[in-house]
């Protein structure tokens, strides 16, 4: 089975101030993939960044990317310039290879509150 | 919006009541799922949906009972609920395909007296 931890229940940023978010994982699995998903107060998950297992780069999308240690085990989020709208749960998520479905794994969270 | 809606966004039933909460997804994916977030615990995977046919049951109580009755559907018929099965309910859809987002409905808060 797989586990992932967010060892920050909450953290907070100064508006344009870059953050980062820390998750790490454990799991005997050599293929798999990585996500950060963002909870804002309307609730819905969306989609931040992925990251697939077997690729060495470090995923980027904006102003989001992460650090990828695949032998720590370790997924960290930066979120550069940060905005207001910033402002929400953010959570990890390892997802392994399944035929009959994507199977997400979530950690337990971690507020994030962007200050102006 | 992400194509996911689920009905009701908020839910109090007591105890003895039967009640169900309904997602459906235009997207075209061929699987579907459920989750539970609780307050106090990490998303918990319970049911998962791939072309209609379950593949996955996490260990949940009967008193949750899934139906697909196609693959933009699902629903989950509760039934003698606990105070502890509380909680915001969120459905997923994606291609059964690695590497294929999940996109997420905005949850039904369930709140069981």
């Amino acid at each position: 089975a797989q586990t992932v931890t967010q060892s920050q229940p909450e953290m907070s940023v100064q508006e344009a101030e870059t953050v980062t978010l820390s998750c790490t994982y454990d799991t005997s699995e050599n293929n798999y993939y990585l996500f950060w998903y963002k909870q804002p107060p309307s609730r819905q998950m969306i989609l931040v960044i992925r990251q697939e297992a077997y690729k060495q780069q470090n995923a980027t999308e904006n102003r989001f990317s992460v650090n990828f240690q695949k032998a720590a085990k370790s997924f960290s989020l930066k979120i550069s310039d940060s905005q207001l709208g910033d402002t929400a749960m953010y959570f990890c998520a390892f997802m392994k290879l399944f035929n009959a479905g994507n199977m997400l794994t979530f950690g337990g969270g971690t507020r994030l509150m962007v200050k102006p | 919006e992400t194509g996911v809606t689920q009905t009701p966004r908020h839910l109090v039933m007591g105890m003895t009541n039967k009640k169900s909460l309904k997602c459906e997804q235009h997207l075209g994916h061929n699987a579907m799922y459920w989750y539970k977030q609780s307050a106090k615990k990490p998303l918990e995977l319970m049911f998962v949906y791939n072309f209609k046919e379950q593949t996955e049951n996490n260990s949940v109580p009967s008193r949750f009972s899934p139906e697909c009755p196609n693959s933009s559907h699902l629903f989950l018929h509760l039934h003698t609920l606990q105070p502890e099965d509380s909680a915001l309910y969120l459905c997923a859809s994606s291609q059964d395909s690695p590497n294929t987002e999940a996109f997420f409905g905005q949850g039904t808060r369930l709140t069981v007296v």
